[in-house]
């Protein structure tokens, strides 16, 4: 089954807000991968962090993993309606690191 | 380089029938993985290949299967199509075997069947 929850399942904001999506696995993860699927499009690789604790930025856009590497969270300050689509985490299980485990997604929509 | 490439894009089947859908990697990339894509089930892992053997499996069942060539392009086959087949398939890509392999993913094809 699911081994990697991700919450909310689907969130609208308005431009101008804030939004944060969290990942969260039942086991620890040797790593974690965030992807953004646009609508009509295919999930494109955002980042990957790999560290306890680790935190990336990539403009509006912060990534954290956390501690015990068994959460992340993706958080995007001020969105814009380019932010628009599905943000995928997706980890590989520590001591058994071959297969990807994926969240459900959560869908961002975005009111101009 | 180029990115990962699909073929078909689109296709439409009818119950029973069965379907091969092409996936070909990155140029260097030697895992291939598909995954199906429905509305609201996020993306659902079928299997992986790597030089040309399979080495993770999903839970779908046997008329799904896949294959890898020695240069690394893959297919996968679904037989008697059932209508819950209906979905978006996805080819992704990546250097080697698990951490911390990226995943490099296709357009996709989309397969309809009625």
């Amino acid at each position: 089954g699911q081994q990697v929850m991700q919450i909310p399942q689907y969130q609208h904001v308005q431009e101008g807000e804030d939004f944060t999506t969290y990942c969260n696995s039942s086991t620890t993860l040797s790593n974690i991968q965030w992807y953004k699927q646009r609508p009509g499009g295919h999930p494109v690789f955002l980042i990957q962090l790999v560290k306890s604790g680790e935190v990336k930025k990539q403009k509006r856009l912060t990534f954290q993993f956390g501690e015990a590497k068994k959460n992340s969270s993706l958080h995007i300050t001020a969105t814009q309606t380019t932010d628009v689509g599905t943000y995928f985490c997706a980890g590989h299980r520590a001591g058994n690191n071959r297969k990807l485990i994926w969240g459900l997604g959560t869908s961002l929509g975005v009111n101009p | 380089k180029a990115g990962v490439t699909q073929t078909p894009r689109y296709l439409i089947k009818t119950r029973g029938q069965q379907v091969t859908l092409s996936c070909s990697p990155i140029s260097g990339h030697r895992s291939v993985s598909w995954y199906q894509q429905t509305p609201g089930q996020g993306l659902q892992f079928l299997f992986e290949y790597f030089s040309e053997t399979q080495r993770n499996k999903g839970n779908f069942p046997g008329r799904f299967s896949g294959r890898q060539f020695s240069n690394s392009r893959s297919e996968m086959n679904v037989s008697t199509l059932e209508l819950g087949d209906s979905a978006l398939y996805l080819c992704a890509s990546s250097e080697g075997l698990g951490s911390p392999n990226e995943q490099f993913f296709g357009p996709g094809t989309r397969l309809t069947v009625l």
